[in-house]
């Protein structure tokens, strides 16, 4: 079936420093890819997302890029803050299914150091 | 702010109990799902229901668990005879039918003692 794998964490960088988190995924189709992050005591937020093959989703200066010859989903941001400090997963739906259900990743935790 | 809502936050139960949680999607989302993230994964899929009827089930729902959302507005989760192992974080999420983004509410934190 169709499954997502990410970067194990924890990721602990500098302020400033540059970002990037690994996903990589597995579908038969085509299906819609997403960032979502989880602030400490908060719900999921949907950070970014891309729907087909060589779309940019971007956000709050985070990028990723649909990369269908990889299968990868990879999250980059130039110069982290603080408070970009959460719990960050990779996720997939497939659009052409009944449910849409989306299947994630087992999230990477992001710490930044002042 | 009219995003997804859930209730309680937070249940703590004994072992046997029976639970009940509550959620309430976004007006006019006639999709919901419900999902389960246990410490240190990503949530998975439990249910969804499209208006008022459910329409898939995944095998992590054993028959202890029922769903239903019977006026296809609000929706409850029933947990009967809690195990310790069903302590994890609920989820719900709506979403229009024609629409690729799932809106999600905080969740309902349940711990089995």
């Amino acid at each position: 079936g169709d499954s997502v794998t990410q970067m194990e964490g924890p990721v602990t960088l500098s302020e400033e420093a540059f970002l990037t988190i690994n996903c990589t995924y597995t579908a038969t189709g085509y299906p819609s890819l997403f960032w979502y992050v989880q602030y400490p005591g908060e719900g999921l937020q949907l950070l970014l997302k891309a729907t087909k093959a060589d779309d940019k989703g971007s956000n709050k200066g985070f990028e990723a890029t649909y990369r269908k010859e990889t299968t990868s989903f990879h999250l980059e941001k130039g110069s982290v803050q603080v408070s970009d400090s959460a719990v960050y997963f990779c996720a997939l739906s497939d659009p052409y299914s009944s449910a849409s259900k989306i299947i994630f990743g087992s999230g990477t935790r992001l710490s930044i150091r002042p | 702010d009219t995003g997804v809502s859930q209730n309680p936050r937070h249940k703590i139960t004994k072992r046997g109990q029976n639970v009940t949680f509550r959620c309430d999607p976004i007006s006019e989302h006639n999709r919901l799902y419900w999902y389960r993230q246990t410490l240190g994964q990503g949530p998975e899929f439990l249910t969804y229901f499209q208006n008022e009827a459910q329409l898939e089930k995944s095998r992590l729902l054993s028959d202890r668990f029922s769903a239903e959302r019977p006026k296809g507005s609000f929706s409850t989760l029933e947990i009967q005879r809690t195990e310790q192992g069903d302590s994890a974080m609920y989820l719900c999420a709506s979403q229009t039918t024609s629409g690729r983004e799932q809106f999600f509410g905080p969740g309902t934190r349940l711990t089995v003692l």
